[in-house]
């Protein structure tokens, strides 16, 4: 089945105790993309990868990292998180975002507590 | 700054009527639009896309309706169901510029039966 798998789907952490959230796509997409969505706010881009070993900044990428290192892999990593970095995080791919056909497909959700 | 609006955060709606969602944006450059709907729990899913060489793009019962001078595009679902009832969100991009996708807030639809 393709797919966007995400984990974990919910994490409660403290302030400034380093994690990552992983995120795998089995469709061999070139383009991987990771969201917040916030109250209001709506879904926020924080970083995106157009390929592998190429990732550039969002919207929103101030506290997070991310690497490709893998087609199939595209990791969010808060060296040190902070209460406003409490949200839901979704990660997306697309075959390419270079071509029109480039829905993204999400994966189900973290959502993420920071304490 | 929000690039891409949802002004109306909810829209209620009788089964079997029509129902218009409706996307609001800033930036000239946008050249591809894309809706997404969101169940509770689960990712957004891709819906319809239009781009911007055309201003009406139509699947099944979602037709999405695009107009460039005023910046605005829509979503019509004839007719309404009530397994319709989610969260649209509208999304947008520039196919020529920079690789961002542009969301908006939302709108809560809710198909009453």
């Amino acid at each position: 089945e393709a797919q966007v798998t995400q984990n974990p789907r919910y994490l409660i952490t403290v302030t400034g105790k380093k994690l990552t959230v992983t995120c795998s796509q089995n469709m061999n997409h070139e383009y991987m993309s990771w969201y917040r969505q916030d109250p209001g706010l709506g879904l926020r881009q924080i970083y995106y990868s157009m390929n592998v070993e190429v990732t550039d900044k969002g919207d929103v990428p101030e506290g997070y990292k991310v690497s490709r290192k893998e087609k199939r892999n595209f990791p969010l990593i808060l060296e040190s998180p902070s209460p406003n970095q409490t949200s839901l995080y979704f990660c997306a791919s697309s075959l390419s975002l270079a071509s029109t056909y480039n829905e993204q497909f999400f994966g189900p959700g973290t959502r993420l507590t920071v304490l | 700054d929000q690039q891409v609006k949802q002004n109306s955060p909810s829209l209620s709606v009788q089964e079997g009527r029509i129902s218009i969602l409706n996307c609001d944006y800033t930036n000239s450059m946008f050249d591809y639009f894309l809706w997404y709907k969101k169940y509770p729990a689960e990712g957004p899913t891709f819906l319809i896309s239009i781009s911007s060489i055309k201003d009406k793009n139509e699947d099944g019962r979602f037709t999405v309706f695009l107009n460039k001078s005023a910046k605005h595009l829509s979503l019509h679902i004839v007719p309404s169901q009530p397994g319709d009832s989610a969260v649209y969100f509208c999304a947008a991009r520039s196919l020529r510029g920079a690789n961002n996708l542009f969301f908006g807030t939302g709108t809560r639809l809710t198909v009453i039966p």
